[in-house]
Parts: structure tokens; sequence; C-alpha cells
């Protein structure tokens, strides 16, 4: 079935360093979405693409839909500690399930 | 609006028990979602609704999963019998329009514990 391989697992900077992560899979997706959670509490959505080769910015967060629709690739800029987190892709295929990545645990050290 | 309300925010029970979790999504959306999420396999969409109807229940795991949404404000999954690998925090999450094009906004979860 479909797999999304998302890295790095974990990251630990130090605040106002710039962060990029990414997700990456063997199948096509047609929706790619990037969510955060904060412990204890649901995921939220930061970014959603829906085209190939789209970018799309979100405050300090960037997203891309890769143009080959295999990938995409999250950058937070100037990172503050609120920005501390799991990062998670998600990515919806021909299927019509929504695929989620294993995220990415970002500590900031201020 | 109070956002997602899930009940219970906590469940322990022992192995073999039913447990029914709850979910009372934003008024007014027309989709509901119900995620699971473990450490070993992250996070994973199990079943979604469409104005009370299920859609595609493709990720539920087994048998002993059901849902139902019995009205606009209001779904269950029930969990019969529960087994200690069902251990990990269930979501509820609703949207409203094109089901993956609009943000879906989540419950704080329900934190289950089979022993």
């Amino acid at each position: 079935g479909q797999q999304l391989n998302q890295s790095p697992q974990s990251m630990f900077i130090q605040e106002g360093e710039d962060v990029s992560m990414n997700c990456t899979s063997s199948s096509i997706f047609n929706t790619w979405l990037w969510y955060k959670q904060d412990p204890g509490e649901g995921p939220v959505l930061l970014i959603a693409l829906y085209k190939a080769g789209e970018l799309t910015s979100n405050g300090r967060l960037t997203a891309q839909f890769g143009i080959t629709r295999k990938d995409s690739f999250l950058n937070i800029s100037a990172s503050i500690p609120s920005d501390v987190g799991i990062y998670f892709c998600a990515g919806l295929g021909n299927t019509g399930k929504l695929i989620f990545g294993q995220g990415t645990t970002l500590q900031v050290k201020p | 609006d109070a956002g997602v309300i899930q009940s219970p925010r906590h469940e322990v029970t022992e192995m073999g028990q039913e447990v029914t979790l709850r979910c009372k999504p934003i008024s007014g959306h027309d989709y509901l979602f119900w995620y699971r999420q473990t450490m070993m396999r992250g996070l994973e969409l199990l079943i979604y609704f469409n104005n009370n109807v299920p859609i595609d229940d493709s990720g539920m795991p087994e048998d002993r999963f059901s849902a139902k949404m019995p009205n606009a404000s209001f779904s269950t999954l029930k969990i019969q019998p529960s087994e200690p690998r069902d251990s990990a925090v269930y979501f509820c999450a609703s949207s409203y329009g094109r089901v993956w094009q609009e943000t879906q906004y989540f419950g704080p979860g329900t934190r289950l514990l089979v022993l």
C-alpha cells in the first residue's frame, strides 16, 4: 500500500535557525497536507497543497508540493520556542485514503 | 463555538470490556473523522462520515471496531471486545465543505489504555 517516509525523525535546533523537513513516497499523491501537534492536543492543519509544484506560505512556514507528486517539504524560518511540537505530513492519493507520515519532533533551544 | 468535544478524555479498561468513545463535532460541519494515534503506527484515519453517512471505513482495523453517527451533532466509536493493542489516542475531527480541501478541526483526543 501507499506509505510516506518523513524525515528527519527529530530535530533539536537553536532559536532563530531555519528548519526543513520532508516527506517522500514511491506513490503519487494528489494532495499534501502539513499538520502540527502540540503535546496533549490534536493536530492542527498548517498548510494544504493541491497542485504539483505549488509553493505556499503561511507566515514563517513554507511548503511545496513536489513536481513529481511523490514528495513535499516544509520549511520554518527563524524558529521560535513556540514552534516546538510534532509536525506531520499527510498525503491523499488515488485510493482516496489519507496517509500520514511518522512525524518530525522539533525542539527549539532558546 | 467550543470546538470539537470528545469524551471521555481518558479511559482505562480491562481487556475484553466494551469501550465507547464519543464525539460532538463543530456545529454546522458536515464531515466527521475518527483517527487513531500510536507510537508504532503513527496517525491513522479509521473512518469518516459525510452528513451522518459513513463514506470510507477502510481504516477500521477489524470487526471489533464500529462507528455510528446517529445525528449531525454526535458520533460514537465503539470497541468490543477491547484488547491491549487498542491502547492509543483516538481523535475525532470535523470539517465543512470539500472533504480534503477544507481544514479539519481536531478534538483533544481520548487516551485509551486497555490492560
